[in-house]
Parts: structure tokens; C-alpha cells; sequence
């Protein structure tokens, strides 16, 4: 089992400029979340996606959206970055029903200069 | 709006001893659950503990160990045995269950522990 994989490991981008990072969910799991971790602070929860559709949202702007598959990996795009969305990008699995733990990737680390 | 306080930025323990890591939540709900994630230098964040607001008693995974109060909203976790692998970022977490489905999870700003030899 390869447990939740992300890619690109590192990314830099300039500010204004759109990215899009990668998800993959542990085996069996049909339930992508997505988090922001700034340094030296806690990860915020960004949204959850579900049946290809976004489930739940934090308190984040519309510059972040995503997307799910069929095969229920998932995508996190950011347009016009700022230098604030700097950040380690988590994106944790889970099944949907349940009280599971979320299992999280290693993450993406996003620099914007 | 629920949050989630570690007043313990930085926390130091001998190995082979004990130490305890502190968490205060705010919440109106009766129905959560309360989580400790451990994140090493590696970045990815594993699942230390759990505990299910409606259960009395305290969880416990081998030498990890919660002491939930939940009148109180309290949440500590107790390291026993202290190891070198322990050493690590330690976030506290909250998690609403409704619909069958869990929330998202809402983390405190964490607490770093260095274990010394």
C-alpha cells in the first residue's frame, strides 16, 4: 500500500502565476482533504472533496479550487499567488463514512517570490 | 466558531522519562472527536491518538496516553518512556462527526518536542 502520494515535492513560483499540485489517496479511500501549513503554524483546512464534488470549504478564497476523479485522486489549484500562499500543501484520505483517521501525504512545498 | 489552543510552543524531556503536552478546545457541540498528529522533520503527519468525545475513558496506544476532560475541554497527551524518536512536532486536532461522516480537522498551532540523551 503506498499510502497518500503527492507531487511535486517542492514547486517556486512567482507571484501571480497559477499552480496546480497532485493528490493521491491511500487504497480504499474515496475522501481527499486539502490544508495549508504555513511555517511554524498548524495546517488549515482549505476543503474536502467527495463524489467529485467540493464538500466542505475553510475559510479560503476563490483563487483555491480543486477537483476529484473518478479514480478519486485530486487536484488543488491556486491562481494569482500571492507571496502569502507560501506553504507545505497537505492533502489527507479518508472513507467518507465513518469516524476514520485521515491519512496525510509528505506534502508540497510551494515557495512564491 | 470551534478552536484549538497548545500553550506550549517548545517542550523539552530526558529520554526514558515522561512528559505531558497540553491542549484546550472550544467547542458547543457534544459529539467530536479530539486527535494527537505527530509531524517529524520528515513533514508527514501520522496519528498518534484518538479519542471520541462520548467515551469516558481515556485513550491509549502503548506509551502514549490522553487525559481528557472534557467539562473542562481539555486534551493532554502523556508520553511515557520518552524515546529519541519522539522528537517532533505535536499537534492537537478537533473533529466534528455529523452525518455519518467526519469533519475537517482543526489544529492547534503545535508543540515542539526534543527528547535528550
Amino acid at each position: 500500500d503506498a499510502g497518500v502520494t503527492q507531487s511535486p515535492t517542492h514547486l517556486i513560483k512567482t507571484r501571480g502565476q497559477q499552480v496546480t499540485l497532485r493528490c493521491s489517496p491511500k487504497s480504499g479511500h474515496d475522501t481527499v482533504s486539502w490544508y495549508q501549513q504555513a511555517l511554524g503554524q498548524g495546517p488549515q483546512f482549505i476543503f474536502q472533496y467527495y463524489e467529485e464534488e467540493e464538500r466542505q470549504r475553510g475559510n479560503f478564497p476563490d483563487r483555491f479550487s480543486g477537483h476529484q476523479f473518478p479514480n478519486y485522486s485530486s487536484e488543488l489549484n491556486v491562481n494569482a499567488l500571492l507571496l502569502g500562499d507560501s506553504a507545505l500543501y497537505l492533502c489527507a484520505s479518508s472513507p467518507y463514512t465513518g469516524a476514520y483517521e485521515q491519512y496525510f501525504g509528505p506534502g508540497t512545498r510551494l515557495t512564491v517570490t | 466558531a470551534q478552536t484549538v489552543t497548545q500553550s506550549q510552543p517548545e517542550m523539552s524531556v530526558q529520554e526514558a522519562e515522561t512528559v505531558t503536552l497540553s491542549c484546550t478546545y472550544d467547542t458547543s457541540e457534544s459529539d467530536y472527536y479530539l486527535f494527537w498528529y505527530k509531524q517529524p522533520p520528515s513533514r508527514q503527519m501520522i496519528l498518534v491518538i484518538r479519542q471520541e468525545a462520548y467515551k469516558q475513558q481515556n485513550a491509549t496506544e502503548n506509551r502514549f496516553s490522553v487525559n481528557f476532560q472534557k467539562a473542562a475541554k481539555s486534551f493532554s497527551l502523556k508520553i511515557s518512556d520518552s524515546q529519541l524518536g519522539d522528537a517532533a512536532m505535536y499537534f492537537c486536532a478537533y473533529s466534528l462527526y455529523y452525518g455519518g461522516s467526519q469533519g475537517n480537522l482543526i489544529f492547534g498551532k503545535g508543540t515542539k518536542l526534543s527528547v535528550k540523551p
